[in-house]
């Protein structure tokens, strides 16, 4: 089966600083990588995707790479605000999506 | 926008009867409709797949029986819990994809299942 980890169970940063979060994958590269934040009992919001052939994606104050030498994707927040506080999830979408566990980010004002 | 609703939001209900959840696309027809299951402090495990028209295809451990889905139409899908016990209760979460060469799924806001 296809896993996919996200290494980092929480993160708190300080408000303006960069978060960085990690997400691991085993066997094949994905066609695509996925990252979608969630708030507490709500269900995921798109963020952004990146396919195998591209290195970097951005999106406003987010940037994720796709690192298939090392079966690895960053997701970066910079310029973090206590509104980016939430859950963040990775997944590798092959036509159906499996998640990590997420990472919770928590910004301090 | 690509906009998919769930009601109810969240149901409580007693052990032994059955609880059906609609999920709609409303501003798009979504091909294929996908359900998932999150546990507190956990990810979303994917239950099943369903094309519109079709039956669905229930990922490894999930009862098809159990939980019955039906896609009657492009922009519905329900996931009906038959017989629901206290280890159903969850949140369950579904999303809608356009198909084609549309790897992006859009998610529903959730529903909370308590099961008492």
């Amino acid at each position: 089966s296809q896993k996919i980890e996200q290494n980092s169970e929480a993160l708190n940063i300080q408000e303006g600083k960069t978060a960085t979060l990690t997400c691991n994958y085993t066997n094949y590269s994905p066609a695509y990588l996925q990252w979608y934040r969630q708030d507490p009992g709500r269900g995921p919001v798109f963020l952004l995707l990146i396919r195998e052939n591209e290195k970097e994606k951005r999106k406003e104050r987010l940037k994720v790479t796709f690192d298939t030498t090392l079966k690895q994707s960053l997701f970066h927040i910079t310029a973090s605000q206590p509104a980016d506080s939430a859950t963040y999830l990775c997944a590798r979408n092959d036509y159906k999506l499996s998640f990590g566990a997420g990472t919770t980010v928590t910004v301090r004002a | 926008g690509a906009v998919v609703s769930q009601h109810p939001s969240w149901v409580i209900c007693k052990s032994g009867t059955s609880v059906k959840i609609e999920c709609r696309s409303l501003d798009f027809q979504a091909t294929t409709m996908f359900w998932y299951r999150q546990f507190p402090k956990q990810s979303l495990m994917l239950m099943a797949t369903s094309n519109e028209g079709s039956k669905a295809t229930y990922e490894q451990g999930v009862e098809k029986d159990k939980f019955l889905i039906n896609h009657a139409s492009l922009t519905l899908s329900t996931l009906t819990v038959t017989s629901a016990h206290p280890e159903d209760s969850s949140f369950y979460i579904c999303s809608a994809s356009r198909g084609g060469d549309s790897y992006e799924q859009y998610f529903g806001p959730g529903t909370r299942l308590t099961v008492t």
